[in-house]
């Protein structure tokens, strides 16, 4: 089974709007860590945001925010105001407990194209 | 900047031969992690080394190694290589332990094999 599920493969969004990127998770341990990391056409991998499993509220990074619904195992990004350099793929992944090794698990991405 | 530095960005070689692949964490990361982005089988998990000493494996082929040296930088090392190793191999590195912590990867090294 998929641990990380990301449902869309890619998706336009015009200047300036608000994107969401969805994100479903699978895992038994109660303690867990949620990632977003972009990844632009030059390859870098670069770290957006974090999201423990015990953290009551939603974790946000200047435009970048998740949604995390626990229950429902899901962390969505949201971008707000979108701009063109937010042209990439976006990655969820999950890092588990000391038991996975604290390696990180990703989904399959992504494509964000913003249009001007 | 993440803080992670990876030597070579690029590399050419030709099947059968071997090549190094060199990562230094972020200064007072202890786990060095590494990672292959193919474009068929996406972000796929090597291997992991704490302080020196392997923490986890992933599907890491036979033919790959690595390790983690006293200074904390880790080498990959791919031989016998085969077409379908060309790949972008990340490393990442973070503090141990879970509580808070997050993963820098660094800017990738581009494998091609020819």
């Amino acid at each position: 089974a998929q641990k990380i599920t990301q449902t869309q493969p890619g998706m336009f969004v015009q200047e300036k709007e608000a994107v969401t990127l969805d994100c479903t998770y699978d895992t038994s341990d109660q303690s867990y860590g949620l990632f977003w990391y972009k990844q632009p056409s030059s390859g870098e991998m670069i770290f957006l945001i974090y999201q423990g499993s015990y953290d009551e509220q939603n974790a946000t990074e200047g435009r970048y925010s998740l949604n995390f619904q626990k229950a429902r195992k899901s962390a969505n990004l949201v971008i707000s105001a979108s701009q063109l350099g937010d042209s990439a793929m976006y990655f969820c992944a999950m890092r588990e407990g000391q038991a996975a090794g604290n390696k990180l698990t990703f989904g399959g991405g992504t494509r964000v194209l913003v249009k001007p | 900047d993440s803080g992670v530095t990876q030597t070579p960005k690029h590399l050419i070689t030709a099947t059968g031969q071997r090549v190094t692949l060199r990562c230094s964490p972020r200064s007072g990361d202890l786990s060095v992690y590494w990672y292959q982005q193919s474009l068929d089988q996406g972000l796929q998990f090597l291997i992991q080394y704490y302080n020196g000493e392997e923490r986890a494996k992933g599907n890491i082929l036979e033919r790959f190694s690595a390790q983690q040296f006293p200074d904390l930088h880790s080498e990959l090392n791919l031989s016998s290589l085969e077409l379908g190793d060309s790949a972008l191999y990340f490393c990442a590195s973070s503090v141990a332990g879970i509580s808070g912590n997050t993963i820098y990867f660094g800017e990738g090294s581009w494998l091609t094999v020819v």
